[in-house]
């Protein structure tokens, strides 16, 4: 079964741009989640989207949105950009559903550097 | 701040030496698990521990849960070069979200 694939892998944009990352979760997971993951934050929750809808969320500003689609991609937008936001994104997919913590399997990150 | 604190941040030891790495938090989690994320690549998930005081063990490494759901360790045996990596333990808040608060983190290097 391959595993969660993330695209692209790796990201140079200036402040005030927008990005748009792309997440496919093994084939018959649900349930997608995205953290953010800095040096000086560690990993940190954006959301979560089951069936085309959130589900979770951080505590992360509006400029980071998501949605996911009927085939359970995702794909997570980040408007104006700042620097801060330079950052290692990673998304987790999980079956879903289940009413309880699923094991999350992690794809390998798109590194964003924003200049 | 962060929910979950790793100690220590640094671990840099010998082949064939034993290691305790710690997962403190003043929040109780509803469980409780442990990755391991290697350069380049998303964690992997090592254990899940749900209930307080259970302890799980994978081959050489040893997972307890504390009694009051608020802390773990992760213990390793005999550490091995292939042990190196980046240890993170994940707390679930709330029951049924898929929603992880992380620790900060304990990058371990083992030197053959």
């Amino acid at each position: 079964k391959a595993g969660v694939t993330q695209t692209p892998r790796y990201l140079i944009k200036t402040r005030g741009q927008q990005v748009t990352l792309s997440c496919s979760p093994i084939s018959g997971h649900r349930s997608v989640s995205w953290y953010q993951q800095t040096p000086g934050q560690g990993l940190q929750f954006l959301f979560e989207y089951f069936s085309e809808t959130q589900r979770n969320k951080g505590n992360f500003p509006g400029r980071f949105s998501g949605r996911q689609f009927s085939n359970s991609r995702s794909e997570m937008n980040v408007s104006t950009l700042e620097l801060g936001d330079s950052a290692l994104y990673l998304c987790a997919s999980s079956p879903g559903g289940s009413g309880g913590l699923d094991e999350q399997y992690f794809g390998p990150g798109t590194r964003l550097t924003v200049t | 701040t962060q929910l979950l604190e790793q100690s220590p941040q640094f671990l840099s030891i010998q082949e064939g030496e034993n290691l305790t790495v710690y997962c403190n938090s003043s929040s109780v989690f509803s469980s409780l698990q442990w990755y391991r994320q290697e350069p380049g690549e998303g964690p992997v998930l090592l254990v899940t521990v749900v209930t307080g005081g259970e302890v799980k063990k994978l081959k050489r490494l040893t997972f307890q849960f504390g009694d009051a759901r608020k802390d773990s360790s992760l213990h390793i045996t005999a550490a091995q070069p292939g042990d190196t990596g980046l240890y993170l333990c994940a707390g679930e808040r709330y029951t049924g979200a898929n929603n992880l608060f992380f620790g900060t983190g304990t990058r371990l290097t083992v030197i053959p």
